[in-house]
């Protein structure tokens, strides 16, 4: 099993409040990744980063944010949380390197925002 | 438009009884195909990964194929078991990107029951 982990794993907020989604890994991998999964839907890519103090916007628009401080460490923010954000948020990382190196994925955090 | 459709969307099977899920995929330049398993509220796990040579790849009961040239995969389930319960995502990777672009199928629900 990926030693990368998610917290908090279940989230329910109210509109309006900022939240911080947590993800480390202990693989020593350089890229991360954040990806957003509504029910029955395929995973898109909201924000990656290459390395420390690189960080990119995915596919699909999001209003969140994100960091890279440290190589293990990839947070994601989000300001005013609102119900259109409620979705399960998955983290991921891969070796540095060519295409084709494997992702490995935490177990999400699912956020529901009432 | 690169694209990855899945087939069927879900499927019922009895427990010990053999399954294959179809992806087609129009995603070029193309590196690689990958099958990943993700069970409700976790994260995907990757079963297999296969390049633009290979044209299948067993990992225990699970077998995928590939063919390049269609542009089309499968992944055989031997003797289902109920823990093979889970959603299965046909991954494709593009060649053209430095970030190893992934996209990303809707996946197969498949529901084993005893």
């Amino acid at each position: 099993e990926a030693d990368i982990y998610q917290t908090p794993r279940y989230l329910v907020i109210g509109t309006g409040k900022k939240i911080t989604l947590e993800c480390s890994q202990t693989m020593g991998h350089d890229k991360m990744y954040w990806y957003q999964q509504d029910p029955g839907m395929e995973l898109h890519l909201i924000h990656y980063s290459y390395g420390v103090n690189s960080t990119e916007k995915g596919d699909l628009s999001s209003e969140s944010t994100v960091s890279r401080i440290r190589t293990e460490h990839f947070p994601l923010t989000l300001e005013s949380a609102r119900p259109s954000h409620t979705s399960q948020y998955l983290c991921a990382s891969s070796e540095d390197g060519e295409n084709g190196y494997e992702q490995y994925f935490g177990p999400g955090t699912r956020l529901t925002v009432t | 438009k690169n694209q990855v459709e899945q087939s069927p969307q879900s499927l019922i099977i009895l427990e010990g009884k053999n399954c294959t899920l179809q992806c087609n995929y129009t995603v070029s330049p193309f590196s690689n195909l990958r099958w990943y398993k993700q069970d409700t509220g976790r994260g995907p796990v990757s079963l297999t990964i296969m390049t633009f040579s290979e044209n299948t790849k067993s990992n225990g009961r699970y077998t995928a194929t590939l063919d390049a040239d269609t542009k089309q995969s499968s992944l055989h389930i031997t003797a289902s078991q109920l823990s093979d319960s889970a959603s299965y995502i046909c991954v494709v990777s593009d060649r053209g990107s430095t970030l190893g672009r992934l996209y990303f199928g809707r996946g197969t629900q498949l529901t084993v029951w005893p």
